[in-house]
């Protein structure tokens, strides 16, 4: 089935420690997007890439950091500089540029707990 | 940055009820989703809105684009358990790589 898989479902990591979450597609999309989700609140962009070897901060990139080596996966490393790590992670994807018809798919998400 | 306000922040509605939440800007937006949550997953595409005044239903659901491209509403008819769960609006940038979305609202439907 094509779809978006992210993994694990549920992380624990100790404060202080880097943590990397996967993000696999095999919709053959070009971009890819990383939100966290708090609770109760919206969805808010971290970093996202339109195209292999290339990324752009979004609106919270601070403390994260990602690559983009491959078309099928979107790596995100929640560093000990985030200041409050734990949250919902959410991986999307698209056509390269989202337009009529070609909206953003989002996987399950990987919960982060910091302890 | 943008900020969409989204409303009411939660409902609790009783099975058969209709109903219906919107979400305002004070930008102007070209395209318009909703988005639905359910408890510990990622949020799915219920419909997506590209002309003002555009209005556009799947299922029991009916959302529409506002004329002044700066709300939007979404109409869930007779309610069943099964729509428990937080709708997202969400609007694209005009360079079509962003998305913004509104607070959510969560819907609890009691049987």
């Amino acid at each position: 089935d094509g779809g978006i898989t992210q993994s694990p479902k549920y992380l624990f990591r100790k404060e202080g420690q880097n943590v990397t979450l996967s993000c696999e597609q095999n919709l053959n999309h070009d971009a890819m997007y990383w939100y966290r989700q708090d609770p109760g609140q919206g969805l808010r962009l971290i970093y996202y890439s339109q195209i292999v070897n290339d990324f752009q901060k979004g609106d919270i990139a601070e403390g994260y950091s990602v690559s983009r080596e491959k078309k099928e996966s979107f790596p995100l490393t929640v560093t000990s500089a985030q200041k409050n790590p734990t949250a919902f992670y959410l991986c999307a994807s698209s056509t390269r540029f989202s337009g009529r018809y070609n909206e953003q798919f989002f996987g399950p998400g990987t919960r982060l707990t910091v302890l | 940055g943008q900020q969409l306000n989204q409303s009411p922040q939660s409902m609790f509605i009783q099975e058969g009820e209709d109903v219906s939440m919107n979400c305002t800007s004070s930008s102007i937006f070209n395209t318009w989703l909703w988005y639905k949550q359910d408890p510990g997953e990622g949020p799915v595409l219920l419909i997506a809105l590209y002309k003002a005044g555009e209005l556009t239903s799947n299922g029991r659901l009916t959302a529409q684009f506002g004329i002044t491209r700066k709300d939007s509403f979404l109409n869930i008819s007779a309610s069943i358990p099964s729509d428990v769960g937080i709708y997202f609006c969400a609007v694209r940038n005009n360079a079509g790589n962003m998305l913004t979305f509104g607070g959510g609202t969560r819907l609890m439907v009691k049987p």
